[in-house]
């Protein structure tokens, strides 16, 4: 199973301000995926990040509030922007492996206040 | 909207018991996951199952599938305190390029020593 790393593991930022969750993958792998876990919440899907083009976002995610950015196959990050306190979650990345399975990273704990 | 829904949505034995989750879906799947989270952290991968296999079994775990009921069941035997966590299903729909997992609420498993 592919290995994967987030960070920062957790943060607490201001109202307004970005945060950029990078996450990193030990193997290549063609897709990345975004998700969100809000308290208590189960997870939504944010976006699908494939390298050489546009991320693809679900419903309710749009790209200048989730800015994505996939460079090569094994790395991506997710920009939170403007936040405010409704963008307090759990943010995970996970990668598809070759029997598709999904498996995911530690996670980003983001605290807005 | 949510593909799967757990129940129970909380579940309390004590530790040697056996504790079974169930998951109900409501489209034709390619296959069915199951994670693991413990408070709040990453998810951990627990086991795959295809809309072609009907049971499957790793260690402890053992899940079910009825695609005919589009349900499906993951039982935890000789439970342990380590398995307090939540455990979610999550699905993949069929039809070509499907790759999105739909998550659902999760059951809060309690096992007390």
């Amino acid at each position: 199973s592919a290995v994967i790393s987030q960070k920062p593991s957790r943060d607490i930022c201001q109202r307004g301000t970005s945060l950029t969750i990078q996450c990193q993958v030990d193997s290549q792998v063609t897709m990345m995926f975004w998700y969100r876990q809000q308290p208590g919440q189960s997870l939504t899907l944010i976006a699908t990040a494939n390298q050489g083009s546009e991320a693809t976002y679900e419903s309710g995610f749009v790209i200048d509030k989730f800015p994505i950015s996939r460079p090569n196959l094994t790395f991506s990050t997710l920009t939170v922007s403007n936040m405010s306190p409704e963008d307090s979650s759990i943010y995970l990345c996970s990668v598809e492996d070759q029997v598709d399975e999904q498996f995911f990273g530690p996670g980003t704990r983001l605290t807005v206040l | 909207s949510q593909q799967g829904e757990e129940d129970p949505q909380a579940l309390s034995i004590q530790e040697g018991e056996n504790a079974t989750m169930n998951c109900s879906y409501k489209t034709s799947i390619n296959n069915l996951q199951w994670y693991r989270q413990n408070s709040g952290r990453g998810l951990v991968h627990l086991i795959l199952i295809r809309s072609n296999e009907r049971e499957k079994h790793s260690g402890r775990l053992r899940v079910t599938l009825d695609t005919s009921k589009k349900s499906s069941s993951l039982l935890i035997t000789a439970s342990r305190a380590a398995d307090t966590a939540s455990y979610f299903c999550a699905t993949i729909s069929s039809g070509a390029g499907s790759y999105q997992l739909t998550f659902g609420k999760g059951t809060k498993l309690s096992v007390i020593p």
